[in-house]
């Protein structure tokens, strides 16, 4: 099975200004990909951003961005420019072959104004 | 755009009761998930099915069994509620390719008295 660790249970950021998130995960697997899902307050979970882990290239998605080092297993998520409607809480996450996801248990983010 | 809608946003039941949770996807999405989010644990995954009529156990079963008889629909049943079943309930569903995401449903806060 693979684990994935969030090691910040709770994390704040002044508006407009950039955070990052850590994530490290552990698997034997070659073939895999990693995510970030946000959960906003009440509301339903949805995907930030993903990786595959065989591009070198560290995904980006307007504002987000991940800091993937395969060999030392790690992927950060950066938020540049928060925004208060970035105050949520995110999970980290792999997948394998084996047809399962793995989450991490999550970083509470505020975003303050 | 993917919709994956739960029968209940909060639920109260007794020790005791039989307690049905649903899930409905409307993508043909042959993988669905039930996860359970506690604070502190993140998320844990139940059971997941790939196909219709097929289930396979995820990390914490006891207590729960599943059932999908249509592609659409996958059931959480606790066949017999008990207090350290109150939490969070999270289903997810997901294309046969796992390197897609998961989509998630609002989730359902079941309260067991």
């Amino acid at each position: 099975a693979q684990t994935v660790t969030q090691s910040q249970p709770e994390m704040s950021v002044q508006e407009a200004e950039t955070v990052t998130l850590s994530c490290t995960y552990d698997t034997s697997e070659n073939n895999y990909y990693l995510f970030w899902y946000k959960q906003p307050p009440s509301r339903q979970m949805i995907l930030v951003i993903r990786q595959e882990a065989y591009k070198q290239q560290n995904a980006t998605e307007n504002r987000f961005s991940v800091n993937f080092q395969k060999a030392a297993k790690s992927f950060s998520l950066k938020i540049s420019d928060s925004q208060l409607g970035d105050t949520a809480m995110y999970f980290c996450a792999s997948s394998n072959t084996g047809n399962q996801f793995y989450f991490g248990t999550g970083t509470s983010l505020t975003v303050i104004p | 755009d993917v919709k994956v809608t739960q029968s209940s946003r909060y639920l109260v039941k007794r020790t005791g009761e039989k307690v049905f949770l649903e899930c409905v996807q409307d993508m043909d999405h042959e993988n669905m998930f039930w996860y359970r989010q506690d604070p502190g644990l993140g998320l844990r995954l139940i059971y997941f099915s790939y196909d219709v009529k097929m289930k396979e156990k995820g990390d914490i079963p006891e207590g729960y069994s599943v059932s999908r008889e249509k592609k659409e629909r996958f059931s959480l049943i606790l066949e017999s509620a008990s207090t350290n079943q109150t939490s969070m309930y999270l289903c997810a569903s997901s294309p046969y390719d796992l390197y897609n995401e998961q989509f998630f449903g609002p989730g359902t806060r079941l309260t067991v008295l």
